[in-house]
């Protein structure tokens, strides 16, 4: 059975602090990753991963995969405010169904 | 328009009933996909449709679940015989091709008295 398991579940943290969102994965026949910011009911998307160490960035955010671990990480350095969202892994499969973790919700504090 | 619109934005009904929830994908976009998302969990894959046709259907949870997309554009997911259980928010999204990037709207929240 596929199973995302996102960490930490929650997370608390002060402006300007950097934060490493985890997302580790069992998918059968898995193609890509992606990952999703989600405020109120739409998620935004962010980065989509398919090839393992070449990271992607945009602006404060990157990410990166690990086919052989199965794991990806988002990393957001000099954290605002506005970041604070839950933030959702979603690994895709070749019939391009997403299965998305639970998410990890980010609490950013001026 | 410029991104995927969901309608309607809310909607409540009462056990039983019939509802329609409605996607306008982005202008082009010949895959889409319905997703349910529960309070506190990630969304979960409904179907997804390539063109006109369900391409996979395997996430309706029930045959009281249907959805279309008679021209290939907008979509309608039908639940018939609402339950309580069915109460969530409703995504739907769509993608210029399979396996690109896909693309959400603001959802519908329905609820079921």
């Amino acid at each position: 059975e596929d199973k995302v398991v996102q960490s930490p579940l929650s997370l608390v943290v002060h402006e300007g602090d950097t934060v490493t969102l985890n997302c580790s994965y069992e998918v059968t026949n898995f193609r890509s990753l992606l990952w999703y910011k989600q405020e109120k009911k739409a998620p935004t998307f962010l980065f989509m991963l398919t090839s393992s160490g070449i990271e992607k960035k945009s602006g404060r955010l990157s990410s990166i995969l690990d086919k052989k671990e199965l794991f990806s990480i988002l990393n957001i350095t000099a954290t605002q405010t506005g970041d604070s969202a839950i933030y959702l892994c979603a690994p895709a499969r070749n019939t391009d169904k997403l299965i998305f973790g639970t998410g990890t919700r980010l609490q950013v504090f001026p | 328009g410029a991104g995927v619109s969901q309608t309607p934005s809310n909607k409540v009904t009462e056990k039983g009933k019939y509802v329609e929830l409605r996607c306008d994908p982005i202008s082009g976009h010949t895959a889409l996909y319905w997703y349910r998302q529960s309070l506190g969990q990630g969304p979960e894959f409904l179907i997804y449709f390539q063109g006109t046709g369900a391409a996979d259907d395997s996430g309706l949870p029930n045959d009281r679940f249907f959805a279309v997309r008679p021209e290939g554009s907008v979509s309608t997911l039908k639940i018939q015989r609402t339950e309580r259980g069915d109460s969530a928010v409703y995504l739907c999204a769509s993608s210029l091709k399979v396996s690109d990037t896909q693309y959400f709207g603001p959802g519908t929240r329905l609820t079921v008295l």
